[in-house]
């Protein structure tokens, strides 16, 4: 079955560091990629999202390509803030739309 | 757009009593919205996925007498925790497929924190 697997957490980075949290993915067929962010006590808001191969996912600094030769969609940030830190999750929908398959949450602590 | 809403955001009550919590799309209509509950420092587990006007789809290993979901309209959902005992305690979020609008993407309310005591 569809599956997503993430680095482990917590990373803990310096305000302005380079920012890289991993994420591979198995799935059958086409599936859509997203990020989502969960910061403390909410619920999950989209980051960015892939739909197909090659494709690459940007918003607030943060990015993410679509690669399927590697079946991953790390997501990276050139230049990190304190108000970045809060968990991020890596997901995926199977090519038939439907439930979201999440992996296990990157806990992400920028220190001043 | 693409707002969800979750009511209550935080509920204590008693053991062996019930809560409902609400998941309502605020500007669009959700054939489909989807219950997770989240332990602290854990992922999401899907515990299920409502279709409006028909029954919810369960999880695997998730008690369908104890977590009742009706999907009575596109707007709204409900989850009703009955017969609470503490290890209900947990974060439930719910999250809707708004369909053609964002193909396969779902859009999360805030969260309820339900805790019992």
């Amino acid at each position: 079955g569809n599956s997503v697997t993430q680095m482990e957490g917590p990373v803990t980075l310096s305000e302005e560091a380079f920012l890289t949290i991993n994420c591979t993915y198995t799935a059958t067929g086409y599936p859509s990629l997203f990020w989502y962010v969960q910061y403390p006590g909410e619920g999950l808001q989209l980051l960015l999202k892939a739909t197909k191969a090659d494709d690459k996912g940007s918003n607030k600094g943060f990015e993410a390509t679509y690669r399927k030769e590697t079946t991953s969609f790390h997501l990276e940030k050139g230049s990190v803030q304190v108000s970045d830190s809060a968990v991020y999750f890596c997901a995926l929908a199977g090519n038939q739309g439907g439930k979201l398959i999440f992996g296990q949450g990157t806990e992400l602590s920028v220190k001043p | 757009g693409a707002v969800v809403s979750q009511h209550p955001s935080r509920v204590i009550c008693k053991s062996g009593t019930s809560v409902k919590i609400e998941c309502r799309s605020l500007d669009f209509q959700a054939t489909t919205m989807f219950w997770y509950r989240q332990f602290p420092k854990k992922s999401l587990m899907l515990m299920a996925t409502s279709n409006e006007g028909s029954k919810a789809t369960y999880e695997q290993g998730v008690e369908k007498d104890k977590f009742l979901i009706n999907h009575a309209s596109l707007t709204l959902s409900t989850l009703t925790v009955t017969s609470a005992h503490p290890e209900d305690s947990s974060f439930y979020i719910c999250s809707a497929d708004p369909g053609s609008i964002s193909y396969n993407e779902q859009f999360f309310g805030p969260g309820t924190r339900l805790t019992v005591l």
